[in-house]
């Protein structure tokens, strides 16, 4: 079946680096991606990557693909107060490509 | 338009009633998504039209849930004789074509009382 699973929460001193970690299941998965939701915004596509990638790297933000263990994470590099919020990954699966969303790691940044 | 867009931002209605939630597409994409997301919880898939083809409805809860996009472009999604249950966010994507990135409209706050 089709499942993605995140840890609920993380909290972390700004200036650190932040990793979510993402975990799925649908080997089939062509692309997977990394969406922000800030409250009462809607959800910011951030990055993707494609599943034949190992590693995207964006700025701030590096992607880590192993699709081996079907694991992946988000490391947001130097995290400011304004990366608080709620971190979906999700997969894109079947002939239509719709998304299936964990269910959010909510990222509390403190000074 | 320069985003997704969606209407109303916000609805209340009572047990029992019909709602229409509009979604307007960014200009020439032409897939288009509806997912709901419960407090909590990430978004869920509900339905994706290519042009103004349903192409999958397998995430429609029940026969009370209905979407159209009759011109390919805006879509609306009805629930019929709503319940309590049906309170969520919806939310509506586009992507150019099937496969790229979707982009996401602010959604609809349904609150049914």
């Amino acid at each position: 079946g089709e499942d993605v699973e995140q840890s609920l929460f993380l909290s972390v001193r700004e200036g650190d680096s932040s990793v979510i970690n993402c975990t799925y299941t649908d080997s089939s998965s062509t692309y997977l991606y990394w969406y922000k939701q800030e409250p009462g915004a809607g959800l910011q596509l951030l990055t993707y990557i494609f599943s034949n990638m190992d590693m995207k790297q964006d700025q701030r933000l590096t992607v880590l693909l192993n699709k081996k263990d079907k694991h992946l994470s988000l490391r947001i590099a130097d995290t400011q107060t304004g990366d608080s919020a709620i971190y979906f990954c999700a997969e894109s699966i079947g002939n239509t490509d719709k998304l299936i969303f964990g269910t959010g790691t909510r990222l509390q940044v403190f000074p | 338009g320069a985003g997704v867009s969606q209407s109303p931002r916000y609805k209340v209605t009572k047990r029992g009633q019909d709602v229409a939630l509009r979604c307007d597409p960014i200009s020439g994409h032409v897939s288009l998504y509806w997912y709901r997301q419960a407090l909590g919880q990430g978004p869920e898939f509900l339905t994706y039209f290519n042009y103004e083809a349903q192409q999958d409805k397998s995430g429609l809860p029940n026969d009370r849930f209905s979407a159209e996009r009759p011109e390919g472009s805006i879509s609306t999604l009805t629930i019929q004789r709503t319940e309590q249950r049906d309170s969520a966010m919806y939310r509506c994507a586009s992507s150019f074509f099937r496969g790229d990135e979707q982009y996401f409209g602010p959604g609809t706050r349904l609150t049914v009382t």
